[in-house]
């Protein structure tokens, strides 16, 4: 099965910076690639699919890049309510595999 | 408005079954494949089972699930169920119904979850 490794864990930062975050896959997974936010007991949300497509709704200040192993989530501006855990999922063949999450701080 | 509302969580001991439930609304349900996703207590999420739309039956299973869980959907009722037998402790989460988005693989709508817990 393909592995997805998300780094880092967990970060602090302040509003107004610039947050990434890395997911790899143990082998290539094409563009097959989504994100989710999962603020604090709430359900987790659709942020990008196909690696770079925002989901209609969410605020641009969000991005994704990447393709094959290497995918990167990158807020451009933290805001507060961007204080979340982050999840990357892959769906390049079964299972549809989750990242572990990252916790984004203040 | 898409609804997905999920029931039949509950405390259950190790052995025993339970069946989950997931009544959808807001959108045509036989077009969309749909999922069960869960979510251990402070834990990650981990994907359990799909159902293909109504145009094949192609289902999956994480292998964690397999041969203990069965996923089914009842166009009718425009509903999706999971079957889930023979539960562990390891099995206790959150386990949401969830919308696969047309076109990829990836969850565009959630359901609020209903919690199973697997304890003697």
């Amino acid at each position: 099965d393909i592995q997805m490794t998300q780094s880092p864990s967990s970060l602090s930062a302040s509003v107004g910076d610039r947050v990434t975050i890395t997911c790899r896959a143990s082998q290539a997974i094409s563009d097959s690639l989504a994100w989710y936010q999962q603020e604090p007991g709430k359900v987790p949300k659709l942020l990008i699919y196909a690696a770079s497509t925002l989901q209609p709704g969410v605020p641009s200040r969000f991005s994704g890049s990447g393709f094959g192993t290497d995918f990167t989530l990158t807020i451009s501006s933290l805001q507060p309510e961007d204080f979340a855990t982050y999840y990357c999922q892959k769906y390049y063949g079964v299972p549809l595999t989750f990242g572990q999450g990252t916790k984004v701080e203040i | 408005d898409v609804q997905l509302v999920e029931s039949g969580g509950g405390l259950v001991q190790p052995g025993g079954s339970l069946r989950l439930s997931c009544a959808a609304s807001g959108f045509t349900f036989s077009t969309y494949a749909m999922s069960w996703v869960r979510q251990a207590p402070g834990k990650g999420l981990e994907w359990v089972s799909y159902f293909s739309s109504s145009t094949s039956t192609t289902i999956y299973y994480a292998d964690s699930v397999k041969g203990r869980f069965t996923i089914s959907r009842d166009y009718a009722e425009n509903s999706l169920y999971l079957q889930m037998n023979s539960l562990r402790a390891e099995d206790t989460a959150v386990y949401y119904c969830v919308r696969v988005k047309f076109g990829s693989y990836s969850f565009d709508y959630w359901g609020q979850g209903t919690l199973v817990t697997v304890s003697s």
